[in-house]
């Protein structure tokens, strides 16, 4: 049982570039999250599929798009990078069904966006 | 949107004194979660409370359900090097059902 993994674990982009972050879990969950981490800020939710077929946006949104693949599968994808964007980036997931919160992060891909 | 403040921001303690810190809501959190994220790795889920005035123990780790709803606890006793790391509070429930909004994290660094 692997729980939730991320690839890549490092990435540099120059300003422009485009890029997507996978992230799987064999947890047979329903929920999946993406968040961004950056020094002092917490975590801070970018999109989330409450289910498979539906994504929907969190707090920092812009910039940034999503792929609920399968349920298994929950990608992030940069369009354009911007230096604003460099930070670690975690997805997450959870059971998603009845009052169950906790959620599961896998280890992160740090991004520098020069 | 939902706020969370975690105090302290950061703690330098030495090895064997016990810890204690906490956060506050503007909102009533129906889920309380803690978390410990270790230097290059992701959270990982320390204590989960669901129910107000609960209080919920995890080997050396204790934490706390606030009555009022807007508040949680966590205490760890008898500090060892390897609780170094940043711990994160999470509230979830009410409005905000599924999602998790997270306090700024208290940075532990333990003195041998």
């Amino acid at each position: 049982n692997a729980g939730v993994t991320q690839t890549p674990k490092f990435q540099v982009l120059k300003t422009g570039q485009s890029m997507t972050l996978q992230c799987a879990q064999d947890m047979n969950h329903n929920s999946m999250y993406w968040y961004r981490q950056d020094p002092g800020m917490g975590l801070r939710l970018i999109y989330y599929s409450a289910s498979e077929g539906t994504t929907d946006k969190g707090e920092v949104p812009n910039g940034y798009n999503v792929s609920r693949l399968n349920k298994r599968e929950f990608s992030l994808r940069l369009e354009s990078a911007a230096p604003s964007q460099t930070s670690v980036y975690f997805c997450a997931s959870s059971k998603g069904t009845g009052a169950t919160y906790e959620q599961y992060f896998g280890p992160g891909t740090r991004l520098t966006v020069t | 949107g939902q706020q969370l403040n975690q105090s302290p921001q950061s703690m330098f303690i030495q090895e064997g004194e016990d810890v204690s810190m906490n956060c506050t809501s503007s909102s009533i959190f129906n889920t309380w979660l803690w978390y410990k994220q270790d230097p290059g790795e992701g959270p990982v889920l320390l204590i989960a409370l669901y129910k107000a005035g609960e209080l919920t123990s995890n080997g050396r780790l204790t934490a706390q359900f606030g009555i009022t709803r807007k508040d949680s606890f966590l205490n760890i006793s008898a500090s060892i090097p390897s609780d170094v790391g940043i711990y994160f509070c999470a509230g979830a429930g009410g409005t905000s059902y599924g999602k998790l909004t997270f306090g700024q994290g208290t940075i532990l660094t333990v003195h041998p």
